[in-house]
């Protein structure tokens, strides 16, 4: 069983609004990501850190930030919310261990911006 | 682009129904992986497949990667209600960043 977890599981806000997507993990893993799940399913990375104060951005433009103090740590901002923003978010994260290259996901967040 | 593409786009079968679910890459694959979604929630890691022709079975789900490394199938034997959700497949970028498919939204009816 997974032991990374996602804080809030919904949020709903209105435009203009700065939020914070909480992301935390209990495995030491040192890496951890952020994806965006369009409706259509499809995730795109938008965040991905290899560890302490380490952050890059991912395939998708995003206009959220990430920071890394902390190993078990990755959280999510959004500035000014707007409505594109509205989506699903997973954070995710991996070990070091060659062998399966499993992420392990939280169980997401789902933001809705009016 | 769409690196992954998986088809079919959903899948509605009976209960007892085998089905397939396919992924293609126009790229050869070095890693590729299975997961599935229930909906509103995160993804559950299923199997990873790296060496060409290489199978994988897991209770009723089998995964195979063919010779040429750029497809991937994912076979449901006796589908059940619990089968329901969400199907991606994921290939390795680097360093263990994935790239996923489109998914495949599968409805299991009782």
């Amino acid at each position: 069983e997974a032991d990374i977890y996602q804080t809030p599981r919904y949020l709903v806000i209105g435009t203009g609004k700065k939020i914070t997507l909480e992301c935390s993990q209990t495995m030491g893993h040192d890496k951890m990501y952020w994806y965006q799940q369009d409706p259509g399913m499809e995730l795109h990375l938008i965040h991905y850190s290899y560890g302490v104060n380490s952050t890059e951005k991912g395939d998708l433009s995003s206009e959220s930030t990430v920071s890394r103090i902390r190993t078990e740590h990755f959280p999510l901002t959004l500035e000014s919310a707007r409505p594109s923003h509205t989506s699903q978010y997973l954070c995710a994260s991996s070990g070091t261990s060659p062998n399966t290259g499993e992420l392990f996901f939280g169980e997401g967040s789902r933001l809705t911006v009016l | 682009s769409q690196e992954l593409e998986q088809s079919p786009q959903s899948l509605i079968v009976q209960e007892g129904k085998n089905l397939t679910i396919n992924c293609t890459s126009s790229k050869t694959l070095y890693g590729l992986y299975w997961y599935k979604q229930k909906y509103g929630e995160g993804l559950i890691f299923l199997m990873m497949l790296q060496k060409g022709g290489e199978e994988k079975s897991h209770e009723k789900i089998t995964a195979k990667l063919d010779e040429k490394k750029q497809q991937s199938s994912l076979h449901i034997t006796a589908s059940q209600p619990s089968h329901a959700g969400i199907y991606l497949c994921g290939a390795d970028r680097s360093a263990r960043q994935l790239t996923f498919g489109s998914g495949t939204q599968l409805t299991v009816l009782p």
